[in-house]
C-alpha cells in the first residue's frame, strides 16, 4: 500500500500569510494527488485534484503542484475562512490513502 | 444538484454488524466513471478509506479491513449499502460516503454530511 505523509502536522499563521503544506508519497503516484479542506464538524471539501487542477468554485488563492512523490498545497494569501485542516489523498492505486492532515491555526 | 446522505444506527454493540446506507441524487451509478466510496474518521483523527463500488459493479476494499467489509449498490434506488462485521470500540468514527469521479483524477468531489457511529456495550 502507498503511504502518504504530510508536513507539518500543524501550523500557526496570520491572515494575509502565504502558507505551504507538503505531502509525500511512499512511491510515485505521478499526478494522482488530491487536496481536501475540512472544517470542524463538516465533511471534507475537494480543493485540488490531479495535483494542480482547481476544483470548480474554489478560490484561486489555492494552488497545488508536484508530481511523482512530492506535492505542495499553497494558500497565497490566507483568509479567515481558511483556518481548517487539510488532507492530501492519492488516487493512483487501491487503497487510496489519505495523509494524516495539517491543521492551520490562527497565530 | 448532487447530494449524498448516510443513514444507519448511531450506536452498535461490540461484535455486531454495522449496516449503513448511502442515498444519493443528482447522478447515476450506472454512468461510466461514477463510483461511490465509504470513508471514516475517528474523532480527532485522519480520514481512512474503506471501500468503493464502481458503475460497472467492480468493488474494492481496504487491505487491512477487507475480511469485514461488504459494499453493494441498488442502482434503481440510487443507494449504496455498506456493511462492517464484528464491530469493535476502535471502529467508533464518523462514516462518510462520497462520490468519486474518474474524470477528476479519481478525486471525491461530493461528500455526505457523515454519520457518527459509536461502538459500545
Amino acid at each position: 500500500d502507498i503511504q502518504m505523509t504530510q508536513s507539518p502536522s500543524s501550523l500557526s499563521a496570520s491572515v494575509g500569510d502565504r502558507v505551504t503544506i507538503t505531502c509525500r508519497a511512499s512511491q510515485s503516484i505521478t499526478t494522482y494527488l488530491n487536496w481536501y479542506q475540512q472544517k470542524p464538524g463538516k465533511a471534507p471539501k475537494l480543493l485540488i485534484y490531479a495535483a494542480s487542477s482547481l476544483q470548480s468554485g474554489v478560490p484561486s488563492r489555492f494552488s497545488g503542484s508536484g508530481s511523482g512523490t512530492d506535492f505542495t498545497l499553497t494558500i497565497s494569501t490566507l483568509q479567515p475562512e481558511d483556518f481548517a485542516t487539510y488532507f492530501c489523498q492519492q488516487s493512483h492505486s487501491i487503497p487510496p490513502a489519505f495523509g494524516q492532515g495539517t491543521k492551520v491555526e490562527i497565530k | 444538484q448532487v447530494t449524498l446522505r448516510e443513514s444507519g444506527p448511531a450506536l452498535v454493540k461490540p461484535t455486531q454488524t454495522l449496516t449503513l446506507t448511502c442515498t444519493f441524487s443528482g447522478f447515476s451509478l450506472s454512468t461510466s466513471g461514477m463510483c461511490v466510496s465509504w470513508i471514516r474518521q475517528p474523532p480527532g483523527k485522519a480520514l481512512e478509506w474503506l471501500a468503493r463500488i464502481d458503475w460497472d459493479d467492480d468493488k474494492y476494499y481496504s487491505t487491512s479491513l477487507r475480511t469485514r467489509l461488504t459494499i453493494s449498490k441498488d442502482t434503481s434506488k440510487n443507494q449504496v449499502v455498506f456493511t462492517m462485521t464484528n464491530m469493535d470500540p476502535v471502529d467508533t468514527a464518523t462514516y462518510y460516503c462520497a462520490r468519486k469521479r474518474n474524470s477528476l483524477g479519481g478525486a471525491h468531489d461530493y461528500w455526505g454530511q457523515g454519520t457518527l457511529v459509536t461502538v459500545s456495550s
